[in-house]
């Protein structure tokens, strides 16, 4: 079976601190992401990697950084934690871009105090 | 900028009604709309449609694509309790990661 798992499922933190959200997929996926998912919102890409020491910004990067040192682990990084990076946060993986199909961590939802 | 709508935002049933959920999108380079069902923890895969008017099928669950007019249904029928999510509606457009678009998600609750 396909698994995508996030470390943390919940964490509380306070402003300013620095906050790491780790993803581990074992399915050999070439690709990985991180979305943000708010209420009425919906989900927004804040990262993507389609490969090793690779990453692309997704639409809102600001705030974060991430680190894919190897292929099945793709980190989310918060520098300096603020109240609005309050929210949950989705890793997923795929095996290709072009069909959009993604499998899902179970999510991390994040307060910062 | 590519855009996709998900109506209602959220609907209340009763247990054994059929619901139907439409996704609407505006988007260039159409590649394939996604269906996803969440429930308290990860969203799981339901549908990829590619082709307008070809059923996708899964149990109770049933979904079309109409690339003319430019949305796709999610039909529910005999709805159940385990039915309760949010389903979120996705498409494709241009292959890169960043050309995946979620609308916001369909909350649905079916009450017994």
């Amino acid at each position: 079976d396909v698994k995508v798992t996030q470390s943390s499922r919940y964490l509380v933190k306070r402003t300013g601190e620095k906050v790491f959200l780790e993803c581990v997929q074992d399915m050999d996926h070439e690709n990985m992401f991180w979305y943000r998912q708010d209420p009425g919102l919906g989900l927004r890409l804040i990262y993507f990697s389609y490969d090793v020491k690779m990453k692309e910004k997704g639409d809102i990067p600001e705030g974060y950084s991430v680190s894919r040192e190897k292929k099945e682990r793709f980190s989310l990084i918060l520098e300096s934690a603020s109240t609005n990076q309050t929210s949950m946060y989705l890793c997923a993986s795929s095996v290709s871009l072009d069909t959009g199909e993604l499998f899902f961590g179970e999510g991390s939802r994040l307060t910062v105090l | 900028e590519d855009k996709v709508v998900q109506s209602p935002l959220s609907l209340v049933v009763h247990e054994g009604d059929t619901v139907t959920l439409n996704c609407s999108y505006e988007v260039t380079n159409f590649r394939s709309l996604l269906w996803y069902k969440q429930e308290k923890k990860a969203p799981t895969f339901l549908f990829m449609l590619t082709s307008s008017g070809i059923e996708k099928k899964s149990g109770r669950l049933s979904s079309i694509l109409d690339k003319k007019e430019l949305f796709s249904i999610l039909n529910i029928t005999a709805t159940q309790t385990g039915d309760s999510a949010i389903y979120l509606c996705a498409v494709n457009a241009g292959g890169g990661a960043d050309g995946l678009t979620f609308g916001k998600g369909t909350h649905l609750i079916i009450q017994p």
